[in-house]
């Protein structure tokens, strides 16, 4: 079975500096790859996906994120935090031609400081 | 457009009594519904999933129980909760069953067995 590793849990940083959030899975064929996000007092909502194409993907409010097949990694990035990304972010792994029901990571807490 | 809704919000219940948490989704027909538990640091956890009325599967072995008996409506139970119970319940809904589904959540409940 699958599995997701998302290595940081806390991740504190100011306004205006650049986010690096690790995604990596356990899986040896294709997968589909997603990051969700929780704003607080909000639903849990997709930030983006890949299946297909392009390995760097663009998704809601500036955040990208590159699938390196090589090193099993979906990491999420954005070049500029602001404060409204305080966030719980969830990466999430699904292989292709498998199960519809993904695999969620523990999450990691970003606290983004004005 | 389609909506999720769970109640109640939130729930403080003593040990050994009953629950009942209801979701129901709007503008679909035929969803996928799933139930996850989401405890601090440890990620998502389903804990049952549906693809039709009176279809539930069940993921974790507990004292829980899912059951689905509208299209639209999915609702988790225990007839005696115990203090592991506590969490925060999702409701979550998907239109196919592909790899490359998004899930769509509702704003969950917060549990708190005494």
């Amino acid at each position: 079975a699958q599995s997701v590793s998302q290595h940081n849990h806390h991740v504190i940083l100011s306004e205006a500096a650049s986010l690096e959030l690790g995604c990596n899975y356990s899986y040896g064929g294709t997968v589909n790859l997603f990051w969700y996000v929780q704003y607080p007092g909000q639903h849990l909502q997709l930030l983006l996906k890949y299946f297909s194409g392009d390995p760097l993907v663009k998704g809601i409010k500036g955040f990208e994120a590159e699938f390196i097949k090589s090193k099993f990694s979906f990491n999420l990035r954005k070049p500029s935090v602001q404060w409204s990304d305080t966030a719980e972010y969830f990466c999430a792994v699904n292989p292709s031609g498998g199960s519809y029901i993904p695999t969620f990571g523990r999450g990691t807490s970003l606290i983004v400081h004005p | 457009s389609q909506t999720i809704h769970q109640w109640p919000a939130t729930l403080v219940q003593p040990v050994g009594s009953p629950l009942s948490l209801e979701c129901t989704v709007e503008g679909t027909s035929n969803p996928n519904l799933y139930w996850y538990r989401q405890a601090a640091g440890r990620g998502l956890q389903l804990l049952f999933y549906s693809v039709g009325i009176g279809q539930i599967s069940s993921e974790v072995p507990q004292n829980l129980s899912a059951s689905r008996p509208q299209d639209r409506q999915f609702i988790l139970s225990s007839k005696k909760l115990l203090l592991s119970d506590s969490g925060f319940y999702l409701c979550a809904w998907s239109p196919d069953r592909t790899a490359t589904d998004t899930q769509y959540f509702g704003p969950g409940t917060r549990l708190t067995v005494l």
